[in-house]
């Protein structure tokens, strides 16, 4: 079965320090790999995926598929960055995602 | 705003009890999908459809359905409700059909359902 892990629950740093939000996942084929967030009073909305290589908001994610990683990254945060993080794997058989348990990251001033 | 919407936005009711929560999707989204997100499981993807017919299930109990009508809206039913029903009930929407994440997923605001 499918699995994604944030083995952080919160991760706090201050304004201009690089952040790395973890996630681990287990997946018996070739994952599809994504981040959501969710920010204070808002609703959860997709930041990237690893298809597309993107860079969102200065953060980018790799997968690294030797570790089963997809770590999110920023290289100096800033306190709008504050917000929940969700990492998903989607099942591309059967479309089904699995959402991790989320890390929230609060940036100090 | 996402252009989902969701109601109620709060619910309470009692063990043993049936409600219905109600999704409409952003204007020409074919696709919908239900996620349950409690304290216990985080955010578990229940079930989609996609222009009325199911597509993908994931851990939804066989208390609760869903459905898509004509109109794209959906509802999930949840019956026989127990203490750890209480939860946060998210729905998306995306126009694909691919699981909806090779499209971006819009979502709701939720329905905060309490049972007492």
């Amino acid at each position: 079965a499918q699995r994604v892990t944030q083995p952080e629950k919160l991760l706090s740093v201050f304004k201009g320090a690089p952040v790395e939000l973890k996630c681990n996942y287990s997946y018996s084929g070739s994952p599809e790999l994504f981040w959501y967030v969710q920010y204070s009073r808002q609703r959860l909305q997709l930041l990237l995926r690893h298809i597309s290589r993107e860079s969102i908001k200065g953060f980018t994610a790799d997968l690294n598929k030797g570790e089963t990683s997809f770590h999110l990254k920023k290289p100096f945060a800033q306190e709008e960055d504050s917000a929940m993080y969700y990492c998903a794997l989607l099942d591309r058989g059967s479309y089904i995602p699995t959402f991790g348990r989320g890390t929230s990251l609060i940036v100090h001033p | 705003d996402s252009g989902v919407t969701q109601t109620p936005k709060h619910l309470i009711t009692a063990t043993g009890q049936r409600v219905t929560l109600r999704c409409s999707p952003r204007s020409g989204d074919l696709s919908v999908y239900w996620y349950q997100q409690s304290l216990d499981q985080g955010l578990q993807f229940l079930i989609q459809y996609y222009n009325g017919e199911e597509r993908a299930k994931g851990n939804i109990l066989e208390r609760f359905s869903a459905q898509q009508f004509p109109d794209l809206h959906s509802e999930l039913n949840l019956s026989s409700l127990e203490l750890g029903d209480s939860a946060l009930y998210f729905c998306a929407s995306s126009p694909g059909l691919a699981g909806g994440f090779y499209n971006e997923q819009f979502f709701g605001p939720g329905t905060r359902l309490t049972v007492l």
